[in-house]
């Protein structure tokens, strides 16, 4: 596509719950990155992929987050029994190689609110 | 592993001063540094980047500066327009030298008074 593309823009849920956050990166970009943004905070980045495989899971903040990427396009963040500490915008990046030599394209993010 | 310290937090300036904002990485073997601007709502977007193999790099009314001994970087943004108004990321990474993510900055919110 023209542009990295999040779904849901929004998502509310209650704590307990399983939430799925979806990611279509440019089309041809090999890697992907997920960052979590916290109200007023900067960016922390939880996992990343080349192609279909994450080398760096360094930081997915517990055993709750996983994420996945299939056919080296759309990836998939899930939260487990989400916590209200949780609530955070999400947003998924893709650059056209790994290696931060190559500049991110953010896509809009999923703004997740755990009630 | 790395990690970007960014200053200030807040920064208002008058339109048509300067603005500079100033960024310290830990790992002198991080070699590419990004700037980025989110205005309000949007997602971050990718202003200017430079690479270590040189000290400054200057784009219109923003420039960016490296010191590698240092270890620090800077943005600065000549004759702010309220336009400018936005919170900036700083980023570094070791690029090619290793597939490792961007690490940010926690940002500087500027804001340009008219």
């Amino acid at each position: 596509g023209a542009g990295v593309s999040q779904s849901p823009s929004n998502k509310v849920t209650e704590k307990g719950k399983d939430v799925e956050l979806r990611c279509d990166p440019i089309s041809g970009h090999t890697a992907l990155y997920w960052y979590r943004q916290s109200l007023g905070q900067g960016l922390e980045f939880l996992i990343y992929f080349q192609g279909n495989s994450a080398p760096d899971k360094s930081g997915l903040p517990s055993d709750r987050f996983s994420a996945e990427r299939t056919g080296g396009s759309v990836s998939t963040l899930t939260i487990q029994r989400t916590q209200q500490e949780d609530s955070a915008v999400y947003l998924c990046a893709s650059s056209l190689r790994p290696g931060g030599n190559y500049g991110y394209t953010f896509g809009s993010g999923t703004r997740l609110t755990v009630v | 592993g790395e990690n970007v310290e960014q200053h200030p937090s807040t920064l208002s300036v008058q339109e048509g001063d300067s603005a500079v904002i100033k960024c310290t990485y830990s790992d002198s073997a991080s070699n590419y540094f990004p700037w980025y601007k989110q205005e309000l709502g949007k997602r971050p977007q990718l202003i200017i980047d430079i690479r270590s193999n040189v000290g400054e790099k200057k784009d219109q009314r923003i420039a960016v500066t490296l010191n590698k001994t240092a270890k620090h970087f800077s943005l600065h943004i000549t004759e702010t327009q309220p336009e400018d108004s936005a919170v900036y990321f700083c980023a570094a990474s070791k690029g090619a030298k290793g597939n490792t993510p961007l690490v940010f900055g926690k940002g500087t919110r500027l804001s340009v008074i008219a």
